[in-house]
């Protein structure tokens, strides 16, 4: 039950706001967010747990939507910096293993 | 400093032939995993490890071997069952499997070709 992440790619200019979305079919217990640029590993930004908090990391920040089983990472005053891909991680348990979504690609343009 | 160490970075396979893919951690972490990434896929577990001596498959173990004979190594074997190796293989760790509030910590890599 791979997770869902929406947009699969967005392309911004510095400075503009973007928003990427992770849904999941099963109930979660926590969100992972990571980013990756080309070639290299991913970097983890932040996780969330069930409980609707939002957590921040400099201008991204992201919530955690139990009830409707899904996450939102949000990026504002983007900086060219932040291009990747970034890729949700959801834990539904006990298993104690993330399964990641697919991946969605920020490109930021000067 | 600590950190994940994968080698080597590039393999080159030839076909029918099983290779092994390095992968050491001196973050003292318990639980290690291994992730394949194929482009457009997202990263897919292969493997994941919390303790000594015991590991458990994941989502697509079939052609892969691991073990885990040290806390600080968990290997992985690519054997010739595995159709379709080409990808790039991530090894992760967690300071135990069920963390509240801790990531994962990647390595670098290791980008598998066959021949």
């Amino acid at each position: 039950q791979q997770p869902v992440q929406s947009p699969q790619a967005v392309i911004l200019r510095e400075g503009e706001d973007a928003v990427i979305n992770c849904s999941s079919s099963k109930a979660l217990y926590s969100v992972h967010w990571y980013r990756q640029k080309h070639g290299e590993a991913p970097v983890f930004l932040m996780i969330l747990l069930k409980g609707g908090e939002q957590k921040g990391h400099e201008k991204i920040s992201a919530s955690f939507n139990e009830k409707k089983q899904q996450s939102s990472l949000y990026l504002t005053a983007s900086q060219l910096s932040y291009s990747g891909t970034y890729f949700c991680g959801t834990e539904w348990g006990s298993q104690g293993n993330l399964i990641f979504g697919k991946g969605t690609k920020l490109s930021v343009k000067p | 400093d600590g950190g994940i160490t994968q080698s080597p970075k590039y393999l080159f396979r030839k076909e029918g032939q099983n290779v092994t893919l390095s992968c050491e951690q001196n973050l003292n972490h318990d639980a290690m995993y291994w992730y394949r990434q194929d482009p457009g896929q997202g990263l897919r577990l292969i493997y994941y490890s919390q303790i000594v001596n015991d590991f458990q498959k994941g989502d697509i173990a079939e052609g892969y071997s691991v073990s885990r004979e040290k806390k600080e190594s968990f290997p992985l074997t690519v054997t010739s069952a595995q159709k379709n190796p080409t990808a790039f293989y991530l090894c992760a760790t967690r300071r135990a499997l069920m963390t509240v509030g801790d990531g994962y910590t990647f390595g670098s890599g290791t980008r598998l070709t066959v021949v």
